[in-house]
């Protein structure tokens, strides 16, 4: 029943640490994206993928990388974690039609804690 | 550019009354699409209404009302009848014609019994 699922929900690690975010949405959706929330609650964009291909990739550290194997799945590789890189990550999916009111639906955010 | 503002960084109302949350953006596009998500202590996005700009009338959702003036490029969110599960941070977005969302730094709401 869940549309779109995130794994982990919570990530605790360590300074330096490579991790990965997985999410998946079964909503059919073309369109698939990453979001960024901070301590102060203020989401921004980081990157978005139409059908694998990457369409949006926003200022965001290289060590920052998506992948989308399939239009249903866009992981988020971080490699060398930094103290800054804690925040919740939201994933997105939308229909990815540009003409009409494509909206889109949320994870439920993974919580990243970098000690 | 897209920006969203929203001026009101927190609010509270007594359950039953009505708030009203205000929004101003700024694009420099004809065509967009406005939307008002809440994010209740769960940490879930929920999407609470949305409209188009090219329609005129103020999108409904039960409860959920929208104030929408283009000229002046605002977009309020008007909760009726509110309840104790409205308690939120409730985010205004702008979608223009790429497919990005971008959000206004949210506002607070607390419904207090």
């Amino acid at each position: 029943d869940t549309a779109v699922s995130q794994t982990p929900k919570y990530l605790v690690t360590q300074m330096g640490n490579d991790k990965s975010i997985k999410c998946e949405q079964n909503l059919g959706h073309d369109t698939m994206y990453w979001y960024k929330q901070d301590s102060k609650k203020f989401l921004k964009i980081m990157f978005s993928y139409n059908n694998k291909e990457l369409i949006i990739n926003e200022t965001v550290p290289n060590r920052f990388s998506p992948k989308s194997p399939d239009k249903a799945h866009l992981n988020l590789h971080i490699n060398s974690l930094e103290l800054g890189d804690s925040a919740v990550y939201f994933c997105a999916s939308s229909p990815g039609d540009r003409g009409r009111t494509d909206t889109q639906y949320f994870g439920p955010g993974t919580r990243l804690t970098v000690l | 550019a897209q920006t969203v503002t929203q001026s009101q960084p927190e609010m509270s109302v007594q359950e039953a009354e009505t708030v009203t949350l205000s929004c101003t953006y700024d694009t420099s596009e004809s065509n967009y699409y406005l939307f008002w998500y809440k994010q209740p202590p769960s940490r879930q996005m929920i999407l609470v209404i949305r409209q188009e700009a090219y329609k005129q009338q103020n999108a409904t959702e039960n409860r959920f009302s929208v104030n929408f003036q283009k000229a002046a490029k605002s977009f309020s969110l008007k909760i009726s009848d509110s309840q104790l599960g409205d308690t939120a941070m409730y985010f205004c977005a702008l979608r223009g014609s790429n497919y990005k969302l971008t959000f206004g730094k949210g506002t607070l709401l607390t419904v207090n019994p």
